[in-house]
C-alpha cells in the first residue's frame, strides 16, 4: 500500500500570494487532516476532511480552506499569504474519524512554506 | 476539550543510558494518547498508543509507555538510547468522540550523546 504523498516539497511564495497544497491519502482512508508546525513547534491542527465535507476546524482564519475529492486526495489553500504562514505543513490521512478508528493516523513527510 | 504538555523541550542521554520523556495530559474523559516521532525533514511516525486497553504500551524501536490515571501521565521511556533515537518526540491527545482530533504537545528534542 502507498502512504500519504503532498506536493510539492518546497515552496517559496511572497506576501500576499496564494497557494495551494496537495495531499494524496493512503490507500483505504477516507479522512484527511491538515496540520501547520511552526519552527520549533508541535503541529496544530488547520481542519479535517471526511467524505468530502469538512469535519471540524481549529482556530486558523477563513483564508485558510480546504478540499478534498472523491478520491479522497485534499487540497490545502492559503489566501493573502502572511509572513507568519511559514511552516512546514503535514497531512495525515486515516481510515474514520475519531473514536470511530482504530487511531491509525498516517502523515506525509510535508510541505515546507516559505513567505518573503 | 484535551491538552498535553511535555516538559523539557531538549533532554540530552548518553548512548545506553536510560531515556526519559515526560508528558502530562489534561482531559474531561477517558483519552487516547499517543507518542509520535519526526526526524529531521520529515513527517511524523506514530510510535504508540494507547486506548484504555493495558496501561503499558509497547511500540516500535524498544519505546514504551506508561499511562497513569492518578498523575496524568503518559511518559515515554526506552531502558538503552542508541544514537538513532536522535529526533523530536511528541506526545499528543484525543478524545474518543467521532469529532474528536489529535493535539499534540510542544516536542521535546532528544539528543543522544557518544
Amino acid at each position: 500500500e502507498t502512504g500519504v504523498t503532498q506536493s510539492p516539497t518546497h515552496l517559496i511564495k511572497t506576501r500576499g500570494q496564494q497557494v495551494t497544497l496537495r495531499c494524496s491519502s493512503q490507500s483505504g482512508h477516507n479522512t484527511v487532516s491538515w496540520y501547520q508546525q511552526a519552527l520549533g513547534q508541535g503541529p496544530q491542527f488547520i481542519f479535517q476532511y471526511y467524505r468530502e465535507e469538512e469535519n471540524g476546524r481549529g482556530n486558523f482564519p477563513p483564508r485558510f480552506s480546504g478540499l478534498q475529492f472523491p478520491n479522497y486526495s485534499s487540497e490545502l489553500n492559503v489566501n493573502a499569504l502572511e509572513l507568519d504562514d511559514s511552516a512546514l505543513y503535514l497531512c495525515a490521512s486515516s481510515f474514520g474519524t475519531g473514536g470511530m478508528i482504530d487511531y491509525g493516523y498516517t502523515f506525509g513527510s510535508g510541505t515546507r512554506l516559505t513567505v518573503v | 476539550a484535551q491538552s498535553v504538555t511535555q516538559l523539557g523541550s531538549h533532554v540530552s542521554v548518553s548512548e545506553g543510558a536510560l531515556v526519559l520523556l515526560r508528558c502530562n495530559y489534561s482531559s474531561s474523559v477517558p483519552p487516547y494518547l499517543f507518542w509520535y516521532v519526526q526526524y529531521p525533514n520529515q513527517g511524523l511516525q506514530l510510535l504508540l498508543k494507547y486506548t484504555s486497553a493495558a496501561t503499558l504500551v509497547k511500540g516500535i524501536n524498544g519505546f514504551e509507555a506508561e499511562f497513569k490515571k492518578s498523575e496524568t501521565s503518559f511518559h515515554l521511556t526506552k531502558p538503552s538510547a542508541h544514537m538513532s533515537d536522535a529526533a523530536e518526540y511528541f506526545c499528543a491527545v484525543s478524545g474518543k468522540n467521532r469529532d474528536d482530533k489529535i493535539i499534540f504537545g510542544k516536542g521535546t528534542r532528544l539528543h543522544i550523546l557518544p
